[in-house]
């Protein structure tokens, strides 16, 4: 199964800084990547797919970079209704396999 | 509307089964990809299985956790997906939600629908 390896675990922040989440694979998985951002108690949304792609919806203050075995998501300026966690989604190949989330709190 | 409602969940002993089933509104489960991912207290995300659509035979996948004890079916008569879980262990505790799987470009997917999950705790 392909790894997917997320950092940092958590980060503090504060609203109007950039903030950027790294993932990488344990082997490329050409752009077949997505970003989902999960709030307490609630199921995850997509925000981004095909590693770069916005969802139709999200706000344009989020968005997605990278191919083959490093991808990262950008989050231009941090708003309130921002803080959650995020995980990418690898689907190259079965099984599919989420990294293990980035925590991102108010500072 | 177009929605996902699970029901199904609850309490059940090791090495018993348990069906949650997934009710669609608003669109067609047969015409697309349908997965179930859970989620244990606490933790990450975690894929379980998926069934393809019917121009795809409905064919099946599985995380290797779960092969041969859960089932992913669907009824086209009524829209519902369900996960059929067989010999449950501990490990199986967690939230499962059904999820709508948008095939986009030429190889990728993007989970554009989710259901609001319901809890399975597998417990003596």
């Amino acid at each position: 199964a392909i790894q997917m390896t997320q950092s940092p675990s958590s980060l503090s922040a504060s609203v109007g800084d950039r903030v950027t989440i790294t993932c990488r694979a344990s082997q490329g998985i050409r752009n077949d990547l997505g970003w989902y951002q999960q709030k307490p108690g609630k199921a995850p949304k997509v925000l981004i797919y095909a590693a770069s792609s916005l969802q139709s919806g999200v706000p344009s203050r989020f968005s997605g970079s990278g191919s083959g075995t490093d991808f990262i998501l950008t989050i231009s300026s941090l708003q309130p209704e921002d803080f959650a966690t995020y995980y990418c989604l690898q689907d190259y190949n079965y099984p599919l396999t989420f990294g293990q989330g980035t925590k991102v709190e108010i500072k | 509307e177009v929605q996902l409602v699970e029901s199904g969940g609850g309490l059940v002993q090791p090495g018993g089964s348990l069906r949650l089933s997934c009710a669609a509104s608003g669109f067609t489960l047969s015409d697309n990809y349908m997965d179930w991912v859970r989620q244990a207290p606490g933790k990450g995300l975690e894929w379980v299985g998926r069934i393809r659509k019917k121009a795809n035979s409905d064919t099946t996948e599985y995380a290797a956790s779960v092969k041969g004890r859960f089932t992913v079916s669907r009824d086209d008569s009524t829209n519902f997906l369900y996960l059929q879980m067989n010999s449950l262990k501990t490990e199986d505790t967690a939230v499962y939600y059904c999820v709508r799987t948008q095939l986009v470009g030429a190889t990728s997917i993007a989970y554009d629908l989710w259901g609001q999950g319901t809890m399975v705790t597998v417990s003596s």
